[in-house]
């Protein structure tokens, strides 16, 4: 069975502050993970990573895959009120179609001012 | 705009009363979702359709049915409505490459009393 697991579950930091979110998986036919934030309404895509070792960045957003390990981590810097969201998690898996996602539970982030 | 509608937005159902939520996407995709948000919860994946014409069951299909009406349309079908299947449904498509290029509609919330 696929799995998809996040961690933490939630979190509370100050602006400016830095988070590190964590994503570890066990799926077969591994294609892409993925990362959505989501404020309330469908998730909103911020990366895909199919290779390991290959930091992806955004602005103030990184992401980095492990293909060995199993596991990715979605780092925000110098955060704002604005980064507050649930943060997802996505596993991309199967043969016969394009974007079936496994995913995990999620990460509520909490920013205050 | 191109993308992914959903309807309807809201709904509420008595248990036991019957619904369809309809879908329908103009990105020529081939490949379409259903997934149920449960609160605390990551996206959940009811059933899929790879292609026109074909559709499988996903990891929580009990109490739904799909009907793949032809490449735009997917459909999703609550013959006997339960408490249970009070949820946020979000359909979604896929063309190729997957992953990044997947797009979600903007939900429906059912609430079944």
């Amino acid at each position: 069975e696929d799995k998809v697991v996040q961690s933490p579950l939630s979190l509370v930091v100050h602006e400016g502050d830095t988070v590190t979110l964590n994503c570890s998986y066990e799926v077969t036919n591994f294609r892409s993970l993925l990362w959505y934030k989501q404020e309330k309404k469908a998730p909103t895509f911020l990366f895909m990573l199919t290779s390991s070792g290959i930091e992806k960045k955004s602005g103030r957003l990184s992401s980095i895959l492990d293909k060995k390990e199993l596991f990715s981590i979605l780092n925000i810097t110098a955060t704002q009120t604005g980064d507050s969201a649930v943060y997802l998690c996505a596993v991309e898996t199967g043969t016969d179609s394009w974007g079936k996602l496994q995913f995990g539970a999620g990460t509520q982030v909490v920013v205050t001012p | 705009n191109a993308g992914v509608t959903q309807t309807p937005k809201f709904q509420v159902l008595k248990t036991g009363q019957s619904m369809t939520l309809q879908c329908a996407q103009d990105m020529n995709h081939n490949s379409m979702y259903w997934y149920r948000q449960d609160p605390g919860m990551g996206l959940r994946l009811i059933y899929y359709s790879a292609s026109e014409g074909t559709t499988d069951k996903g990891e929580v299909p009990n109490g739904y049915n799909v009907s793949r009406l032809n490449k735009r349309e997917f459909s999703l079908r609550l013959e006997s409505a339960a408490p249970s299947q009070t949820s946020v449904y979000f359909c979604a498509s896929s063309g190729r490459g997957g992953g990044r290029w997947t797009t979600f509609g903007s939900g429906t919330r059912l609430t079944v009393v």
